[in-house]
């Protein structure tokens, strides 16, 4: 079955903390990942996406991902932290040329100032 | 234009109403989405359509009913809901079901409450 799982449910990080959140999958084909981010009150945005080649995908505000195929993994990371990071993250798969994303269950992210 | 917007933002209707919700694209897009999100949940797809027409159907109770009338627009009505209704509804678009990169593109979401 198709899955998405991610690591860390809450994750606390004072501001300047480096920061790295657990995405791992379960799909049996050729694969499109993405991570949105969700701020309180706002709707899903998105982060970054790997759909091919190098596997080091960058996105917004500092962000980035690396896709590993042998470990079924899309990690992502971000140096240094601000409070405005604070926000739920949702990893997310779909199949290539599929209609279905599936979504992880989400990290909340408490950045302290 | 790269938005999809949805209305109203809040609803608050009783278990006998029928009200509908609203999304629009205007990207070209050809498929469009309706996921819920409960609270600190992640969102759950409930439907799909592509080219206008119903793709994917996760088992949504009948008081739920979906209607894309044109390529830009996609509705959701709703009837006889229950308290457990009560979500964050997404509408989503992407520019083809097929495309190998099938990123979408999310709308704000429609806040319902049911009492």
């Amino acid at each position: 079955a198709q899955s998405v799982s991610q690591h860390n449910h809450h994750v606390i990080l004072s501001e300047a903390a480096s920061l790295e959140l657990g995405c791992n999958y379960s799909y049996g084909g050729t694969v499109n990942l993405f991570w949105y981010v969700q701020y309180p009150g706002q709707h899903l945005q998105l982060l970054l996406k790997y759909f091919s080649g190098d596997p080091l995908v960058k996105g917004i505000k500092g962000f980035e991902a690396e896709f590993i195929k042998s470990k079924f993994s899309f990690n992502l990371r971000k140096p240094s932290v601000q409070w405005s990071d604070t926000a739920e993250y949702f990893c997310a798969v779909n199949g290539a040329g599929g209609f279905k994303t599936i979504f992880g269950a989400g990290t909340r992210l408490f950045v302290k100032a | 234009d790269t938005e999809v917007t949805q209305t109203p933002k809040h609803l608050v209707m009783g278990m006998t109403n029928k009200k509908s919700l609203k999304c629009e694209q205007h990207m070209g897009h050809r498929a469009m989405y309706w996921y819920k999100q409960k609270a600190k949940k992640p969102p759950e797809l409930m439907f799909v359509y592509s080219y206008e027409k119903l793709s994917i159907n996760e088992s949504v109770p009948s008081r739920f009913s979906p209607e894309c009338p044109n390529s830009s627009l996609l509705n959701l009505h709703l009837h006889a809901l229950q308290p457990e209704d009560s979500a964050l509804y997404l509408c989503a678009s992407s520019h083809r079901v097929g495309d190998y990169n099938n990123e979408q593109f999310f709308g704000p979401g429609t806040r319902l409450t049911v009492l």
